[in-house]
């Protein structure tokens, strides 16, 4: 069965500071996807970035980067220089290949205070 | 604009009836999920279809029932037999179910007990 872990239940930062939020996995496949979303006060959860398990490469997208380890299984996801508008819940999810079903871990409560 | 249309976006619902909440998309999207999310917790997966005319039971399926006559529509209803049905429920598409294709979520439905 595959699991998603977030340990992080709520994170409070202040404005311009970076903050991480982990995300740890589990699953058999050899072949997955995972996944960061954005879910604001407004209920929509919002696709952030992606990462295949067979590419270890990490990026950087303006604001946003990634660290993927799969010897560790994690997945962990980095906002540089917080804004008020970074509030909000961020979920890691994980994608297996067969049945396209994605697991969902419990979200991380992310607050940026001015 | 291509998106997700949940409708309605607050939803009553008394004890021994059923309900049905919309969901409609123009991204001619193949596949479509329905999620349950509950306060502090990660989305859980009750159905998912993969193509007009076929869908499968999520993890928590019990007490819901789907259908999927057009590739646009995939209805949600919620039984009388589910009895904790108060919840935040989101709709989801994507091109298909398997590949590194991240999901479009609609708004949601809040649902609640009369």
């Amino acid at each position: 069965a595959q699991k998603v872990t977030q340990a992080q239940t709520e994170i409070s930062v202040v404005e311009k500071e970076d903050v991480t939020l982990d995300c740890v996995y589990e699953t058999r496949d050899t072949t997955y996807y995972l996944f960061w979303y954005k879910q604001p006060p407004s209920g929509e959860l919002v696709f952030l970035i992606r990462r295949n398990s067979f590419d270890e490469q990490n990026e950087i997208s303006g604001r946003y980067s990634w660290n993927f380890q799969k010897s560790t299984s994690s997945f962990n996801f980095t906002i540089t220089a917080s804004q008020v508008v970074d509030s909000a819940v961020y979920f890691c999810a994980l994608k297996d290949t067969n049945a396209g079903k994605s697991t969902f871990g419990d979200g991380t409560t992310l607050t940026v205070k001015p | 604009d291509g998106g997700i249309t949940q409708s309605p976006k607050y939803l009553f619902r008394k004890e021994g009836q059923n309900v049905t909440l919309s969901c409609e998309q123009n991204l001619n999207h193949d596949a479509m999920y329905w999620y349950r999310q509950d306060p502090g917790q990660g989305l859980r997966l009750i159905y998912y279809s993969q193509i007009v005319n076929d869908f499968q039971k999520g993890d928590i399926a019990e007490g819901y029932s789907v259908s999927r006559e057009k590739k646009e529509s995939f209805p949600l209803t919620v039984t009388s037999a589910q009895k904790n049905p108060t919840a935040f429920y989101l709709c989801a598409s994507s091109i298909q179910t398997g590949g590194n294709q991240p999901q479009h979520f609609g708004d949601g439905t809040r649902l609640s007990i009369l």
